[in-house]
């Protein structure tokens, strides 16, 4: 079983919908990030969090610590927003302090 | 700024010859890492630097990959030989350790070993 585990691994909606990426954890966590990698391959930080809720722009992520649980929200959803979005945990112990762990990532594709 | 720098962002190789990356990490950051993402494994971690001292390596496959971290501001990861399997595309990321600031991803290296 993947440490990090995203769903769906692919969404496909129309332009002005409203998005949302799940992601479950069982690792113990010190953050949780969201990166937004875009075709052609450079990975963007997006959030990171460990606890309660962050937005920025039509994009809100929060998390759940007792049900190791994370959520990213786009609100109003673009064409430009299609891009794969990748949960990431931050291991919290031992010398791989820092670390991220990988889920294997949403491909979202916003239809105009 | 200018943000973690990788080079080179495009390389394409025999197998068995040996291939050197590149990574500058962005200033003051004293964490270092080096990910390597292909369609069927996603990212994974390769090595991991604090304060230029590899702090994990599990992630490196065999004895072919080397890093080494020799000063704050560069690291380099060495494949020796290289083989068609290693092709990936390998990210350089840099953080603050010990504070909860966000990751700087490099561009990334596209590597094709043929």
């Amino acid at each position: 079983k993947n440490e990090v585990e995203q769903s769906p691994q692919n969404l496909t909606a129309q332009e002005g919908e409203f998005i949302t990426i799940n992601c479950s954890y069982s690792v113990g966590i010190s953050a949780l990030h969201w990166l937004q990698q875009h075709p052609g391959g450079g990975i963007v930080s997006l959030f990171m969090l460990s606890s309660g809720k962050k937005k920025h722009g039509r994009l809100i992520a929060t998390i759940n610590i007792q049900e190791k649980h994370s959520s990213l929200h786009i609100t109003a959803s673009h064409p430009r927003d299609s891009a794969v979005y990748i949960c990431a945990a931050q291991e919290n112990y031992g010398g791989s302090q820092g670390n991220l762990i990988f889920g294997k990532g949403t491909k979202l594709s916003v239809k105009p | 700024d200018a943000g973690v720098i990788q080079s080179p962002r495009h390389e394409v190789t025999e197998m068995g010859q040996e291939v050197t990356l590149r990574c500058k990490p962005i200033s003051g950051h004293n964490s270092l890492f080096w990910y390597r993402q292909t369609m069927m494994r996603g990212l994974e971690l390769l090595i991991y630097f604090n304060n230029n001292v590899p702090i994990d390596d599990s992630g490196m496959p065999e004895d072919r990959f080397s890093a080494k971290m020799p000063n704050a501001s560069f690291s380099t990861l060495k494949i020796q030989p290289s083989e068609p399997r290693d092709s990936a595309v390998y990210f350089c990321a840099s953080s603050f350790r010990g504070r909860l600031y966000g990751y700087t991803f490099g561009s990334g290296t596209r590597l094709t070993v043929v």
